[in-house]
């Protein structure tokens, strides 16, 4: 079946420090969604990409789809104590069949020290 | 409110025991999701229904979990004979799908967290 791996688990990153999670599928996604959960909560949308090494921004993150459309990352620049939560993946195999099923990764656990 | 309502919020109860779990979707959605999140774990694909149709199962899905979503608006999770194992948050999600490569965004539910004694 799809899996859907992210690096790392855990990252504890000084307040003002960049932040990175990569998040990579064994098979090729026809789209990857990122999803934030924050402590206590539910996962809540970020953004879809969709093209074969599309990049997207949304002010201090940076969304990549990789050109085989098998990895992502996700990049904050300048973090902030409001980054706190676990950043999650999610592919849809791009099977040609149809289906709607979404993986997530694991997650990557964001701390931030002020 | 025009979220995706799920309820109970918690539930506790004995092993051996049945339960049952609510989601109301957004009510233009037409995909509705099951999920199921341990701690320090992603959700973990349980169903999905488009419309009232169950298009998807997970094959690790065991024969005591089954849903249903009639009419194609709310669904509801039975777990028949729990275990302690299926102690997790129960996740429900809807989505207004538009095609292979449409937006396919999940809007999740706060959830029903299951604590089987």
């Amino acid at each position: 079946g799809q899996q859907v791996m992210q690096i790392p688990q855990y990252q504890h990153v000084q307040e003002g420090e960049d932040f990175t999670t990569y998040c990579n599928s064994s098979t090729t996604l026809s789209n990857i969604q990122w999803y934030k959960q924050r402590p206590g909560g539910h996962p809540v949308f970020l953004i879809q990409l969709v093209k074969s090494g599309e990049v997207k921004k949304q002010k201090r993150l940076t969304f990549q789809f990789g050109e085989a459309k098998k990895n992502s990352s996700l990049h904050i620049t300048a973090t902030q104590t409001t980054d706190v939560g676990t950043y999650f993946c999610a592919g849809t195999r791009d099977s040609g069949a149809g289906s709607y099923q979404l993986t997530f990764g694991k997650g990557t656990k964001l701390s931030v020290i002020p | 409110d025009t979220g995706v309502s799920q309820n109970p919020r918690h539930k506790i109860t004995k092993r051996g025991q049945n339960v049952t779990f609510r989601c109301d979707p957004i009510s233009e959605h037409n995909r509705l999701y099951w999920y199921r999140q341990t701690l320090g774990q992603g959700p973990e694909f349980l169903t999905y229904f488009q419309n009232e149709a169950q298009l998807e199962k997970s094959r690790l899905l065991s024969d005591r979990f089954s849903a249903e979503r009639p009419k194609g608006s709310f669904s509801t999770l039975e777990i028949q004979r729990t275990e302690q194992g299926d102690s997790a948050m129960y996740l429900c999600a809807s989505s207004l799908g538009q095609g292979i490569s449409g937006a396919n965004v999940l809007t999740f539910g706060a959830g029903s967290r299951l604590t089987v004694l």
